[in-house]
């Protein structure tokens, strides 16, 4: 079974640029949730998808961040312009259904290593 | 809210020897518990999980861990590391309760395991 796919693997932009994400999730999640990892902490939920729709964005900067998952597979994760707190690893994560029970566990991919100068 | 410590930042053991990184959780009824690592250059793969029961959990690469509610801890062992053990390793909560079906994780900042010969 294929996993979570992400592209690029390292980026490396000046600040006030723009810069894209792009995931894949395992076939047939209908749930997909991104990442920030910045150096020296653990992942923050930045957005979860169910399907096409948005569940939660609520940590998501709008200002600057956005991020879509047309048809529901692939998502692409947005910011524009970047800053220099934005650099971090952007993990994207992919379940069957949202929540956390036994049977349901989300599946990461290698992430994007995201360096703002 | 439901948080997560890790109190050590960076450990280091010797090949061979046991290994218990420390979990400690704040959360306002019976919690989901998790334990991730993380290799380098790849996303996070799930250890082992708790739900409900058995207080000791067994799991993946011959990890395992021990829920204690009375000390609010959830930590890993392995009774003798090998090389390949050596990567960021990170706890994490699932929740909050008022979100049932939809619970989300909240990670601790990760401990770093190297291992020497």
């Amino acid at each position: 079974e294929a996993g979570v796919a992400q592209s690029p693997r390292y980026k490396i932009i000046e600040k006030r640029q723009s810069v894209a994400f792009w995931c894949n999730p395992i076939s047939g999640h209908a749930t997909l949730y991104w990442y920030q990892q910045i150096l020296g902490q653990g992942p923050k939920l930045l957005i979860q998808f169910q399907n096409n729709g948005v569940v939660d964005d609520s940590q998501l900067p709008k200002d600057r961040f956005s991020a879509e998952r047309l048809k529901g597979v692939d998502s692409t994760l947005k910011i524009q312009p970047a800053k220099l707190e934005d650099s971090a690893v952007y993990l994207c994560a992919s379940s069957l259904g949202p929540g956390l029970n036994l049977y349901n566990e989300q599946f990461f991919g290698p992430g994007t290593r995201l360096t703002v100068l | 809210a439901q948080s997560v410590t890790q109190p050590d930042i960076h450990i280091t053991v010797s090949e061979g020897a046991s290994l218990e990184l420390r979990c400690n959780y704040s959360y306002g009824a019976t919690p989901y518990l998790f334990w991730y690592v993380q290799s380098p250059g790849q996303g996070l793969q799930l250890l082992l999980k708790y739900f409900s029961g058995d207080t000791l959990v067994q799991g993946i690469k011959g990890f395992e861990a021990e829920f204690k509610r009375s000390q609010s801890s959830f930590n890993l062992r392995k009774p003798s590391v090998h090389w390949s053990d050596a990567a960021e390793y990170f706890c994490a909560v699932g929740g909050p309760i008022s979100n049932f079906g939809n619970e989300k994780l909240t990670f601790g900042t990760g401990t770093r395991l190297t291992i020497i010969p």
